[in-house]
């Protein structure tokens, strides 16, 4: 089994809906991300969680919101979905001691019409 | 501020060929540097990373890299490229401080042909 498991894996959904992205993990790390990935611009933080009472905007969090329902569940919610939202998008993981790599599901990819 | 450059969008290396992927990064401090590879349809995987010491560090997959502070480069490094390895190469840096977070690069895509 996985250990960062993504679900769903592919969506395809229109404009204006409420759309929910999960993951969870089995690593047991405190720390968990999401990113999404556009071509030619890596991968762009969104929200990052240090713990379960921990939660910080990334670099991109207009349009999201997320929720942290225990230290293995963290979810991203797109209110209103946008056509520029459309991108693949990845949860991650890593330790509590800084700077460890992260682990990565497998991502799912969203598509707004 | 931290930030990563990739100047290479693609690369296309021959099967058995060597193979360097060119990194560059800012960063204010000591950085702690990584290279992960994605594969289509797959999330990210860390291939190796450096923090301190040895600058030239050995990673899964035959892969290497190696930390040159007065370049501020972190290239990574393959003798003999399968056709396996055709993937996207990510390098990313992040700090020693809390509350950090890594900054990716935008990517290199390897085209190995036969």
């Amino acid at each position: 089994d996985a250990d960062v498991t993504q679900t769903p894996r592919n969506r395809i959904t229109k404009t204006g809906k409420r759309i929910m992205l999960e993951c969870s993990q089995t690593k047991g790390h405190d720390r968990m991300y999401w990113y999404r990935q556009d071509p030619g611009l890596g991968l762009r933080l969104i929200y990052y969680s240090f713990d379960v009472k921990d939660i910080n905007k990334g670099e991109i969090s207009d349009g999201y919101s997320v929720s942290r329902q225990a230290q293995a569940k963290f979810s991203l919610s797109l209110e209103s979905a946008i056509p520029n939202q459309t991108a693949l998008y990845f949860c991650a993981t890593s330790p509590g001691q800084s700077n460890q790599p992260q682990h990565f599901g497998d991502g799912t990819r969203l598509s707004i019409l | 501020a931290q930030s990563v450059t990739q100047p290479d969008i693609h690369i296309t290396v021959s099967e058995g060929a060597s193979l360097e992927l060119r990194c560059n990064y800012s960063y204010g401090a000591t950085p702690y540097l990584f290279w992960y590879v994605q594969s289509p349809g797959q999330g990210l995987q860390l291939l190796l990373k450096y923090f301190s010491g040895d600058t030239l560090v050995q990673g899964i997959k035959g892969f290497e890299a190696e930390f040159k502070r007065s370049q501020s480069s972190f290239n990574l490094r393959k003798p003999s490229v399968h056709w396996s390895d055709a993937a996207e190469y990510f390098c990313a840096v992040g700090g020693g401080t809390g509350g950090f977070k890594t900054i990716f690069g935008a990517g290199t895509r390897l085209f190995v042909k036969a």
